[in-house]
């Protein structure tokens, strides 16, 4: 099976860069999309295609990808970001994978 | 756009369900649909989807056998099913509309979620 991990936790001060990496095999040749979840709520697409944001999501958040690493930064933290981010990929067998998820923590 | 999905539901092993997830504001039989697994406390695992135009379907190997995903295209609604739960199924089910059509593409529309609780 596929996997992609990501650090556990990741913390920030507010008004800093905040960088959550999800790792995965040759995941560069694929396309990486992220979700950031708060409690109680359902996921929210963030980045799509590696790097595309859709409507209204804010510009502080950006997407790269290449070699086996994908990457959400958040620009500029602030405390409403504090949630959990997921990245998610398709595998070569047709079937959706989620990163093991990361919690971010605006101190 | 939306989905809106059925509500809470509690059940015992060995007991079947059928959960919804009603999709309006768009066409529907123009967007791939997929379920989404959250157990308490942990991460999102993807479980099958389903293009509702033909009603074609994959699973994660995972789920594969476990569960059924089925859409009925006349009332616009996607279907998760169990024909025998498990206490192991107790979890957060979210169904979520694939971006731009796409079989394989991000999810950007989400519903609110179902809670299945399953105990004796």
């Amino acid at each position: 099976s596929y996997d992609l991990t990501q650090p556990p936790s990741v913390s920030v001060s507010p008004g800093q860069t905040a960088t959550i990496r999800c790792s995965g095999d040759e995941l560069g040749n694929k396309f990486a999309s992220w979700y950031q979840q708060k409690p109680g709520q359902s996921p929210v697409l963030l980045i799509y295609q590696d790097r595309e944001r859709p409507s209204g999501i804010p510009e502080r958040f950006s997407g790269s990808n290449s070699g086996n690493t994908a990457t959400l930064t958040i620009s500029g933290t602030q405390a409403m970001d504090e949630a959990d981010y997921y990245c998610q990929a398709w595998d070569s067998s047709t079937a959706g994978v989620f990163g093991t998820g990361t919690k971010v923590t605006v101190l | 756009v939306q989905l809106v999905q059925s509500g809470a539901e509690v059940k015992k092993p060995g007991e079947s369900l059928r959960i919804s997830c009603k999709g309006s504001g768009y066409t529907f039989t123009n967007y791939w649909m997929s379920w989404v697994r959250q157990m308490p406390g942990r991460g999102l695992e993807w479980m099958g989807r389903i293009d509702p135009s033909d009603s074609y379907t994959n699973y994660s190997p995972s789920f594969q056998g476990h569960v059924t995903i089925s859409t009925d295209k006349s009332i616009t609604t996607a279907y998760l099913q169990w024909n025998s739960l498990r206490a192991s199924d107790t979890a957060m089910y979210y169904c979520a509309r694939h971006y731009d059509g796409a079989s394989e593409e991000a999810f950007d529309i989400w519903g609110q979620g179902t809670m299945v609780t399953v105990s004796s």
